[in-house]
């Protein structure tokens, strides 16, 4: 049973801090997605990848935040530094066909 | 004003209605995503839609792409329905950037 993995799933930190979330996609999967939900701003796109090359990221505050896909079973996101504001559910997708494929997300705060 | 409104926000029915969830949206778009998030975080992709309608077991989804409107429609509900229903659209062809409504919480009472 093939799923996204992403890890950490829950991470606290001080304002500050360089914070890295990663996700394993489903083998196979050439797109790949990083998403953040917030209880204010909802379901937000961050960043998607199309085979490993960044392809939109203007959801993401370039200041702060970088997404790479150093290999195809790796994407990582991160924050630094990290600041309160940044507090939210991380998610990573990967798409085959129609189906993006959800991660369990990263819950992150940032106190 | 919000590119993808949903409606309701909220909704509570019995075991066994018929449910219906709406998004309307303010812009062409080349395709319309409803995704399904469970009480504890998990997200599922539940259908794609350019035009027509899907089925997926009591699951329908329908979008009439003139009237920019799609519906979700649920038969025979069962608490395990219990979840935020979001509706989100892709403006543009060769562009996988998604813009999501806010979802409509819904809950089956047995």
């Amino acid at each position: 049973d093939a799923r996204v993995t992403q890890t950490p799933r829950h991470k606290v930190t001080e304002m500050g801090q360089e914070v890295t979330m990663r996700c394993q996609p489903i083998l196979g999967h050439n797109t790949v997605f990083w998403y953040r939900q917030t209880m204010m701003q909802g379901l937000e796109l961050l960043a998607y990848f199309r085979n490993r090359a960044p392809l939109d990221d203007s959801g993401m505050p370039k200041d702060r935040f970088s997404a790479e896909m150093p290999d195809a079973t790796l994407a990582t996101l991160k924050i630094q530094p990290s600041e309160p504001r940044d507090s939210a559910v991380y998610f990573c997708a990967s798409r085959e066909g129609e189906t993006q494929y959800f991660g369990p997300g990263t819950r992150l705060l940032v106190l | 004003k919000n590119e993808v409104e949903q409606s309701p926000q909220n909704l509570t029915a019995q075991e066994g209605e018929f449910i219906t969830i709406n998004c309307s949206y303010s812009v062409g778009i080349s395709a319309l995503h409803w995704l399904q998030q469970h009480p504890g975080g998990g997200i599922v992709s539940l259908f794609m839609l350019s035009s027509g309608k899907k089925k997926h077991g009591r699951l329908i989804a329908t979008i009439n792409i003139q009237e920019k409107h799609s519906s979700l429609h649920i038969t025979a509900s069962h608490p395990r329905d219990s979840a935020v229903y979001i509706c989100a659209v892709r403006l543009y062809f060769g562009n996988e950037k998604l813009t999501f409504g806010t979802g409509t919480r819904l809950t089956i009472i047995p």
